[in-house]
């Protein structure tokens, strides 16, 4: 049982607009840590997609954007391409656990 | 950019010891940075094992705490994970990861390509 909890899955059409929620608690998200998300093809390395709730890496794509209110964070991917389909993963920090906390992970799948 | 590495081997005896190494290419180990082990069970999610800074500082997960080590090599730029008295449940990908660590930011910004490890007699 995954800290931060996110749906299983997701799906949406080339070109719809997607979101992945990733709700925590008071010790971890709702304590104002802040929340990262991660992509993951299987078989490669989890690549960093935002930090710090809002903020993407260089390269990132601005169809990526992440947001953060209460215990809770989203994810919104716009412009869905076949390339997107993934896990994603929202990770942040436990003050009770001392340490990083992810969510289960959600497929993403591109129809 | 920096790059990591993980080495060690694929395949560890029940109530072994599991070791892997990961290299650091491209930047210092002895940055201001944390570095980290994080791993993936089959079918599963991601989960943070530990960290360590550069001083020898370490973190580590509550339940494996009894079980894990996690060092660094300054000379050779590498740190290391050795986890013991291992079992199923300890099949997973290894990943090693920058950490970086800063008030309420605490982010993985670089990984490893991932190495499987698994348990088996």
């Amino acid at each position: 049982q995954s800290v931060l909890t996110q749906p299983p899955s997701v799906s949406g059409a080339p070109g719809q607009r997607v979101t992945i929620s990733c709700t925590g608690s008071s010790s971890n998200i709702g304590a104002g840590y802040d929340v990262h998300w991660y992509q993951h093809l299987p078989g490669t390395a989890p690549k960093l997609l935002i930090y710090g709730n809002n903020n993407r890496p260089s390269g990132v794509p601005d169809r990526f954007s992440g947001s953060k209110s209460g215990t809770s964070a989203s994810l919104a991917i716009t412009g869905l391409q076949a390339e997107d389909e993934a896990d994603y993963y929202c990770q942040s920090y436990d003050s009770s656990l001392r340490g990083g906390v992810f969510g289960g992970g959600t497929k993403l799948t591109v129809l | 950019q920096v790059q990591l590495q993980e080495s060690g081997p694929g395949l560890v005896k029940p109530s072994g010891t599991l070791s892997l190494t990961c290299g650091v290419s491209g930047g210092s180990i002895s940055s201001s940075n944390w570095w980290s082990w994080v791993r993936q069970p089959p079918g599963k999610g991601l989960e943070w094992i530990g960290e360590i800074y550069h001083s020898g500082n370490t973190n580590y997960h509550a339940s494996l705490r009894s079980r894990v080590t996690i060092s660094v090599d300054k000379s050779n730029n590498q740190f290391s994970l050795k986890l013991s008295s291992v079992t199923a449940a300890d099949t997973a990908l290894y990943y090693c990861a920058r950490l970086i660590a800063v008030s309420v930011r605490y982010y993985f910004d670089s990984w490893g390509q991932g190495t499987l490890v698994t348990v088996s007699s």
